[in-house]
């Protein structure tokens, strides 16, 4: 989607190494998600954000770590690679309107990424 | 605990045919429910959005319904296309209060349809 990018769209990287992957949306929207795709396990959630500064785990956050300085950046960051973390990630955001209603999600195109 | 469920898990179809995708919750309290496509290797593509207060949504050829007291979903697929194939996932927020929320999936739907 053009409001959501992803980067970069690839990457291999060794055991042990940080890998920082960034989110970027252009849509002012407040709620930010990091999710990763293995076959087997569909999507889990990794972490997600509220607002600048406001974070919070998800189902698989161990090994990942976020950032949110700004509202269209979201970085992911996998302290030490490790081959289990070798997976596709999507981010997605998403924005509240009235309580319960115009609420949806918009992911980006993804990252795959390699440990080896 | 939400849990979402759909229903085949593959399913191939001649080009052409008119084809439903089922997608089941466990609890009847979402706020709204929303079908996505994913096509091999890419992103997620929004497909339709259908809110809590809604019975069903249309874009072009196909239709989503919402049973919300019988906890289901389908999405509706007319004259079914080659193009059409890929995997269809459904999704409920799990809502938090000002925190936003986090999808739930199923586990998706894979269509192949056939020339």
């Amino acid at each position: 989607d053009a409001g959501i990018t992803q980067s970069p769209r690839h990457k291999v990287t060794e055991t042990g190494t940080p890998v920082t992957l960034r989110c970027h949306q252009t849509e002012n929207h407040r709620y930010m998600y990091w999710y990763r795709q293995d076959p087997g396990h569909g999507l889990r959630l990794i972490h997600y954000s509220y607002g600048v500064k406001d974070t919070d785990k998800g189902e698989v956050s161990d090994g990942y770590s976020v950032s949110r300085s700004k509202t269209e950046d979201f970085l992911l960051t996998l302290e030490s690679a490790t081959s289990s973390q070798t997976s596709v990630y999507f981010c997605a955001i998403s924005e509240l309107g009235p309580w319960t209603e115009n609420y949806g999600y918009t992911f980006g195109s993804g990252t795959r990424l390699t440990v080896v | 605990k939400q849990e979402v469920t759909q229903i085949p898990a593959a399913l191939s179809v001649p080009e052409g045919e008119n084809l439903v995708l089922n997608c089941s919750f466990t609890d009847s309290a979402i706020y709204n429910l929303q079908w996505f496509r994913q096509d091999p290797g890419k992103g997620l593509t929004s497909l339709l959005l259908i809110q809590s207060s809604q019975r069903e949504q249309t874009s072009g050829r196909l239709n989503a319904s919402l049973d919300k007291s019988s906890g289901r979903s389908t999405l509706y697929i007319a004259a079914s296309q080659p193009g059409d194939s890929a995997t269809y996932l459904c999704a409920v927020p799990l809502l938090i209060y000002n925190q936003g929320g986090k999808l739930i999936f199923g586990q998706g739907t894979e269509l192949s349809v056939k020339p």
